[in-house]
């Protein structure tokens, strides 16, 4: 079954407090993304990978850090949480080069920062 | 980062009638997307638009995309009880080689009452 899985899928921490997402999927796919989702602001682009070894920004990336080290896994790096980082946190991943529906999103993480 | 403009916010309806929300943008999307999201999941795809003025139906929902290609609407008939979540447009540039990026709107909140 194609699959995005997201650990954990809850997480209460305090601030400064280094923390890592894992996001994983098993359709060998090259593209993946991460997403944060805010009340009234929809899903906003944190980070993404075209490849193994390849990230770059999205639209919000302060505060974050990804890894690429193996393609169908994508950590989401916390290295010091803050408050405004309390969010409900979204994985992504698609095949490159083929239409966007098959783009599939993981079942989110929600954090809180204490 | 750049959001789409969907309206309305929230829609509370009874079971049966039609629904209908829209997305705008200041800028050209190559791709439209509307995605479905229920409680603890992340987003389910739902119709994919690819062409300007395309209409794509999926069983009661129809979507298009503008002929601008700078907005896209989607379409419920007959709703029911489970068609409730939040309903999001999203819009992709789709440039060869780059961001598979999904710039999403800030959703629609569906009440459908029995």
């Amino acid at each position: 079954e194609a699959q995005v899985t997201q650990n954990p899928r809850y997480l209460i921490t305090v601030t400064g407090k280094k923390l890592t997402v894992t996001c994983s999927q098993n359709m060998n796919h090259e593209y993946m993304s991460w997403y944060r989702q805010d009340p009234g602001l929809g899903l906003r682009q944190i980070y993404y990978s075209m490849n193994v070894e390849v990230t770059d920004k999205g639209d919000v990336p302060e505060g974050y850090k990804v890894s690429r080290k193996e393609k169908r896994n994508f950590p989401l790096i916390l290295e010091s949480p803050s408050p405004n980082q309390t969010s409900l946190y979204f994985c992504a991943s698609t095949e490159l080069g083929v239409s966007t529906d098959t783009q599939y999103f993981g079942p989110g993480t929600r954090l809180t920062v204490l | 980062g750049q959001q789409l403009n969907q309206s309305p916010q929230s829609m509370f309806i009874q079971e049966g009638e039609d629904v209908s929300m829209n997305c705008t943008s200041s800028s050209i999307f190559n791709t439209w997307l509307w995605y479905k999201q229920e409680p603890g999941e992340g987003p389910v795809l739902l119709i994919a638009l690819y062409k300007a003025g395309e209409l794509t139906s999926n069983g009661r929902l129809t979507a298009q995309f503008g002929i601008t290609r700078k907005d896209s609407f989607l379409n419920i008939s007959a709703s029911i009880p489970s068609d409730v979540g939040i309903y999001f447009c999203a819009g992709q540039k789709n440039s060869g080689g780059s961001n598979y990026k999904l710039t999403f709107g800030k959703g629609t909140l569906l009440t459908v009452n029995p």
